[in-house]
């Protein structure tokens, strides 16, 4: 069965501390990718980075960063020098083989920046 | 790049009316868009997929007659929620597909039926 797990339903940081968001995923197909996207409490949909399955370096994009490692199937997202504006639902997600990209969803994690 | 616009973003609504709810890819043609609905502090459930110039494809459980979508072209995708009833307030979020794979989210709409 193909499924997104996030364990960490909150969490805590200081601001201007990393921060990592913890994803597993299962999959038997050897072609997939994996997202992650921000929710601020406006609602919306932010694409944060991307990684596909065959891609051999970890994806990077600013401050963020996904610590993909393929055998232990895990995508964690890596934010550094967190900010307040970071805090927000981080959603992990998955297209998996012939899904016509859909996406398989995590359940979120919420994270909260401290001043 | 890669805007998606949803109008409105505040709809309420009386119980057995219809309510209409648009999705645009401002910048850039949409091969296909979803739509989605989220409940409160839950993560998003994908009610169906849209290609232009085709029926939509529905997920198990979510009636295809109760929420109508149209993917008139490659920049519009709409969803109609027909004879709304208040079990239909809900959050409801579409996304568009670029050629490659990521999905790009409208804003959102939440819907309040009374």
């Amino acid at each position: 069965a193909q499924k997104i797990t996030q364990t960490q339903p909150g969490m805590f940081v200081q601001e201007k501390e990393a921060v990592t968001l913890d994803c597993t995923y299962d999959t038997s197909d050897q072609s997939y990718g994996l997202f992650w996207y921000k929710q601020p409490s406006s609602g919306e949909m932010i694409f944060l980075i991307y990684q596909g399955s065959y891609d051999e370096q970890n994806a990077t994009e600013g401050r963020y960063s996904l610590n993909f490692q393929k055998a232990r199937k895990s995508a964690n997202l890596v934010i550094s020098a967190s900010q307040l504006g970071d805090s927000a639902m981080y959603f992990c997600a998955m297209r998996a083989g012939d899904s016509n990209y859909q996406l398989i969803w995590g359940a979120g994690t919420k994270l909260i920046i401290k001043p | 790049g890669a805007v998606v616009s949803q109008h409105p973003s505040w709809v309420i609504c009386k119980s057995g009316t219809s309510v209409k709810i648009e999705c645009r890819s401002l910048d850039f043609q949409a091969t296909t868009m979803f739509w989605y609905r989220q409940f409160p502090k839950q993560s998003l459930m994908l009610m169906a997929t849209s290609n232009e110039g085709s029926k939509a494809t529905y997920e198990q459980g979510v009636e295809k007659d109760k929420f109508l979508i149209n993917h008139a072209s490659l920049t519009l995708s709409t969803l109609t929620v027909t004879s709304a009833h208040p079990e239909d307030s809900s959050f409801y979020i579409c996304s568009a597909r670029l050629a490659q794979e990521t999905q790009y989210f409208g804003p959102g709409t939440r819907l309040l039926v009374l």
